[in-house]
């Protein structure tokens, strides 16, 4: 079974810090995505990597940065929290395009407080 | 850009009926996939079912059916035999055909199943 695991389930912050979450993914995926998810707003993409060291933005990527040095670990950075941040943030991963499969594997999420 | 909508914030079902999930995506792109996800509480995030746009049968997996409609672009979750067990949050996902795997989610529908 593909696992996706993320750093932290819940995690409080204070306004200015600098937060790291981690995600990691056992299956050898190409392809890595953080989301943030919000009432009423669904599941927003914030960044993709379809490969070490590459990354694309997605929808919502102000206030955030993200890294890929090993293909199993995503890592996204909040480089100064902000109280707008506070939110349901999820992890997933495929296999590229092509693959018979292109079923988002999804973390357990990591729901973020900033005070 | 595509965008999808979930019109029912909430629904509820007793235990053994049936219930339809309503969705609705704005496209114009000719190949693409749509999803629908499972969010139970405090649970990670899984497939529930895949639709393939070149395909015309609507896609079936044991007790949940989708009603694929492409010029209407519609795309309908049914539950059969409602259990307790499928109280959850249903996201539907649009994905086209690109290098990436990229989803773009709707706002999302709970959905109580009552005893």
């Amino acid at each position: 079974d593909v696992k996706v695991t993320q750093s932290s389930r819940y995690l409080v912050k204070r306004t200015g810090e600098k937060v790291f979450l981690e995600c990691v993914q056992d299956m050898d995926h190409e392809n890595m995505f953080w989301y943030r998810q919000d009432p009423g707003l669904g599941l927003r993409l914030i960044y993709f990597s379809y490969d070490v060291k590459m990354k694309e933005k997605g929808d919502i990527p102000e206030g955030y940065s993200v890294s890929r040095e090993k293909k199993e670990r995503f890592s996204l950075i909040l480089e100064s929290a902000s109280t707008n941040q506070t939110s349901m943030y999820l992890c997933a991963s495929t296999p590229p395009q092509g693959v018979i499969t292109n079923e988002q594997f999804f973390g357990p999420g990591t729901r973020l407080t900033v005070l | 850009a595509q965008t999808v909508t979930q019109s029912q914030p909430e629904m509820s079902v007793q235990e053994a009926e049936t219930v339809t999930l309503s969705c609705t995506y704005d496209t114009s792109e000719n190949n693409y996939y749509l999803f629908w996800y499972k969010q139970p509480p405090s649970r990670q995030m899984i497939l529930v079912i895949r639709q393939e746009a070149y395909k015309q049968q609507n896609a079936t997996e044991n007790r949940f059916s989708v009603n694929f409609q492409k010029a209407a672009k519609s795309f309908s979750l049914k539950i059969s035999d409602s259990q307790l067990g499928d109280t959850a949050m249903y996201f539907c996902a649009f994905m086209k055909r690109q290098y990436g795997n990229k989803l773009v989610f709707g706002a999302g529908t709970i959905l109580r199943v009552k005893s």
